[in-house]
């Protein structure tokens, strides 16, 4: 079974600057997806970014980029100039390619930007 | 474009009572998703449905949970009866069939039972 480890609980940030999330996963599969979700205190569940483990070119969106090392298994995510409003909790998530659309999630790292 | 859309966002209910949370995905959405989150264990699959028919419902915790999805734009999770562990926040989500296609979660349902 795949699982997915989130090793930082909370981490603090100023605002405008830059933070990176740590995400590992054990896995099998050769083909797979990876996502980062946002959950801010309204506890809506908030697609990040995604990565498809086929692709060598690091997932980008806006000021939100992952580092994707396939051969480590590892997922981490970049804010760049943090936002008071990225506050919120941080779950990685592994989606198996072929077969069913499970999502499997870390336990999250919650993140305080501060002014 | 509306989102899933759950109710009720927000219940609390006694020990023993039934619970019934509702679910309605995204139009043209044809898998659908129920999640529990807790402190202690995350977030957890409950159940799966493709198609309105329930794949793996391996992460249901007992027989007091059960779930339906008469059509393609309803689902309900219920609890009965309900106890003080089910407390937690019930997420439905959806996406069309594709693997890797995104997930849209609904904004929760937050129950309490005491």
């Amino acid at each position: 079974a795949q699982t997915v480890t989130q090793s930082q609980p909370e981490m603090s940030v100023q605002e405008a600057e830059t933070v990176t999330l740590s995400c590992t996963y054990d896995t099998s599969e050769n083909n797979y997806y990876l996502f980062w979700y946002k959950q801010p205190p309204s506890r809506q569940m908030i697609l990040v970014i995604r990565q498809e483990a086929y692709k060598q070119q690091n997932a980008t969106e806006n000021r939100f980029s992952v580092n994707f090392q396939k051969a480590a298994k590892s997922f981490s995510l970049k804010i760049s100039d943090s936002q008071l409003g990225d506050t919120a909790m941080y779950f990685c998530a592994f989606m198996n390619q072929g077969g069913s659309e499970k999502l499997v999630f870390g336990k999250g790292t919650k993140l305080t930007v501060n002014p | 474009d509306a989102g899933v859309i759950q109710s009720p966002r927000h219940e609390v209910t006694e020990m023993g009572q039934e619970v019934t949370l509702r679910c309605k995905p995204i139009s043209g959405h044809n898998s659908l998703f129920w999640y529990r989150q807790t402190m202690m264990r995350g977030l957890e699959l409950l159940i799966y449905f493709n198609n309105n028919v329930p794949i793996d419902d391996s992460g249901m915790p007992e027989d007091r949970f059960s779930a339906k999805m008469p059509n393609a734009s309803f689902s309900t999770l219920k609890i009965q009866p309900s106890e003080p562990r089910d407390s937690a926040v019930y997420f439905c989500a959806s996406c069309v069939s594709f693997s890797g296609n995104t997930i849209y979660f609904g904004e929760g349902s937050w129950l309490t039972v005491v």
